[in-house]
């Protein structure tokens, strides 16, 4: 079984530009989280669907960050613009049901300059 | 709001040894999940064990097990026979409704 899949791996932007992660979770999984794990820390929620739709995004940074899932499978995290504080690993996770077990793809460590 | 605790930055363990992590969260849900996670250097977050609150029973998966202590709200994780290839940050993590990680433990295994 295919694991969760994120691109790109790696990301070098400058301040105040603007940059887009993509996930394809476990084929079957209802519900797709993103994390932000700053360096040294545990990852923390940024937002959660269930289907095509947002559960929680409480600790999204709504001025700057975006995100959809479109026909409720791949999902789309952006950035813009950019700022110091936002040089991290992201983490896309999916989940069979809210609540069930959270299978991680391999993350996305953006850098920025 | 739901708060999860690793008091020890870093372990280290001898190969072949046994080596004990510790958690404590904060809640005052009665029906929740717990979780140990790894992260390699890797990045890629590999989950280790799970354990649903309301079984009593602690949950094993192989040379790994944990110590889970409701009222004292306490979850440690036991690596038995440690290996090379456990070396990793081990994070403790709490889901009531949302997934809540402690900081992180880094765990060495010297050969």
């Amino acid at each position: 079984e295919a694991g969760v899949a994120q691109s790109p791996r790696y990301k070098i932007i400058e301040k105040r530009q603007s940059v887009a992660f993509w996930c394809n979770p476990i084929s079957g999984h209802a519900t797709l989280y993103w994390y932000q794990q700053i360096l040294g820390q545990g990852p923390k929620l940024l937002i959660q669907f269930q289907n095509n739709g947002v559960v929680d995004d409480s600790q999204l940074p709504k001025d700057r960050f975006s995100a959809e899932r479109l026909k409720g499978v791949d999902s789309t995290l952006k950035i813009q613009p950019a700022k110091l504080e936002d040089s991290a690993v992201y983490l896309c996770a999916s989940s069979g049901q809210g609540g069930d077990t959270q299978y991680f793809g391999p993350g996305t460590r953006l850098t920025v300059l | 709001a739901q708060t999860v605790t690793q008091s020890q930055p870093e372990m280290s363990v001898q190969e072949a040894e046994t080596v004990t992590l510790s958690c404590t969260y904060d809640t005052s849900e009665s029906d929740y999940y717990l979780f140990w996670y790894k992260q390699p250097p890797s990045r890629q977050m590999i989950l280790v064990i799970r354990q649903e609150a309301y079984k009593q029973q602690n949950a094993t998966e192989n040379r790994f097990s944990v110590n889970f202590q409701k009222a004292a709200k306490s979850f440690s994780l036991k690596i038995s026979d440690s290996q090379l290839g456990d070396a990793a940050m081990y994070f403790c993590a709490y889901d009531g409704n949302k997934l809540v990680f402690g900081a992180g433990t880094i765990l060495r295994v010297k050969s």
